[in-house]
């Protein structure tokens, strides 16, 4: 069983929508990150998280500590937003991190 | 310092023929690792050092996968004897404390 679970698996949203992948896992860490990974394989960083919210342009991140869960919300979604959205978790200091399967997203124009 | 370097970025090999993969990662960058990633699923992780130290292996690291970081900069991930269930894209990445990971590009391997 997959330690960190992410839902859904596959998103197809119109342009402009607001877009919410969620991630859950199963025991205590010390950092969440959510990484955005392109055909070709490349996977670029979006955030790295502990507690509270982070803002980044379109992009919002929140983790609930206690509930054990994370959840990545796109405003004004774009076709150039279309990636696999992967969550991360390490369970302390900068050890190997534990990921999910990734969530597909496609945005429509 | 242009990110994490990986080379090649494909490789194509017969099946039993042996591979090198290269990474160099951010100069800073005191901890390195190897992901492996296969289609529709997300990384796992093979192994990771700090420094020149190899730290810890995954059991998804057979006999016929070895890594080094002899200088504690770039590292090598070997792979004898491939097998077509090696197919796969490799992953490195570096991290530095408090730094977060920078991950490369990745070396996608084809075995026919």
């Amino acid at each position: 069983k997959n330690e960190v679970e992410q839902s859904p698996q596959n998103l197809t949203a119109q342009e402009g929508e607001f877009i919410t992948i969620n991630c859950s896992y199963s025991v205590g860490i010390s950092a969440l990150h959510w990484l955005q990974q392109h055909p070709g394989g490349g996977i670029v960083s979006l955030f790295m998280l502990s507690s509270g919210k982070k803002k980044h342009g379109r992009l919002i991140a929140t983790i609930n500590i206690q509930e054990k869960h994370s959840s990545l919300h796109i405003t004004a979604s774009h076709p150039r937003d279309s990636a696999v959205y992967i969550c991360a978790v390490a369970y302390s200091g900068n050890t190997p991190l534990v990921f999910g399967k990734g969530t597909r997203l496609s945005v429509i124009a | 310092d242009t990110g994490v370097s990986q080379d090649p970025r494909h490789k194509i090999t017969k099946r039993g023929q042996n591979v090198t993969f290269r990474c160099d990662p951010i100069s800073e960058h005191n901890r390195l690792y190897w992901y492996r990633q296969t289609l529709g699923q997300g990384p796992e992780f093979l192994t990771y050092f700090q420094n020149e130290a190899q730290l810890e292996k995954s059991r998804l690291l057979s006999d016929r996968f070895s890594a080094e970081r002899p200088k504690g900069s770039f590292s090598t991930l070997e792979i004898q004897r491939t097998e077509q269930g090696d197919s796969a894209m490799y992953l490195c990445a570096s991290s530095f404390i408090g730094a977060g990971y920078t991950f490369g590009s990745g070396t996608r391997l084809t075995v026919v």
